[in-house]
């Protein structure tokens, strides 16, 4: 069985500043690792993925995320936080066995103060 | 390219009401999600279809959801009859590799 766990459930950041939303998993397997954004009323689009290739990871919108096995986390990062991220954002994991559904976890709601 | 389309996009209805949510995958996409989102359980896998034979059901609630699948571009979720609890976002999602492309979901409210 896989799970995500994100910590944080909201997260505030300055206009300009890092932004970092944590997500730590869980799988019996070698996992593929997903963040999907959703902004209000609409929905989920898919940030960037980790494949087992590279463990670092760019995504669109200047996200980019590391995939670290010792501490089973997949941080998404971003240098500097602009007002149109404001949205929240999801990690989700599948195994790498063939089962093509996500388990998704609990959601971080990123606010961006001006 | 169109992504998933998912109609409709609002539904009110009242309780005991059969409620039938619809979904067009992507073209060319073998897998197909039905996910719910709500703000107790957030995002909850329903059902998959793979080349249109349903995979995996354990996530339907109980014998009110129902999905078929009849071909390759169109997948329905019913719900009947319909309660309360059922209030939710209904996501459809498709998939030809390992990620995952999602509809604008459907917002259903039971009254």
């Amino acid at each position: 069985a896989q799970s995500v766990t994100q910590l944080g459930s909201h997260v505030s950041v300055s206009e300009g500043a890092l932004v970092l939303l944590r997500c730590n998993y869980s799988s019996s397997v070698p996992p593929y690792l997903f963040w999907y954004v959703q902004y209000p009323n609409q929905g989920l689009q898919l940030l960037l993925k980790y494949t087992s290739a590279a463990t670092l990871v760019k995504g669109i919108n200047g996200f980019e995320a590391e995939f670290k096995k010792s501490e089973t986390s997949f941080h998404l990062t971003k240098p500097s936080a602009h007002m149109s991220d404001a949205a929240e954002y999801f990690c989700a994991v599948s195994p790498d066995t063939g089962r093509r559904a996500l388990t998704f976890g609990s959601g971080t709601r990123l606010q961006v103060q001006p | 390219d169109a992504g998933v389309i998912q109609s409709p996009r609002h539904e009110v209805t009242e309780m005991g009401q059969e409620v039938t949510l619809r979904c067009k995958p992507i073209s060319g996409h073998d897998y197909l999600f039905w996910y719910r989102q709500t703000m107790m359980r957030g995002l909850e896998l329903l059902i998959y279809f793979n080349n249109n034979v349903p995979i995996d059901d354990s996530g339907m609630p109980e014998d009110r959801f129902s999905a078929k699948m009849p071909n390759a571009s169109f997948s329905t979720l019913k719900i009947q009859p319909s309660e309360p609890r059922d209030s939710a976002v209904y996501f459809c999602a498709s998939s030809s590799r390992v990620e995952l492309f999602f509809g604008e979901g459907s917002r259903l409210t039971v009254l």
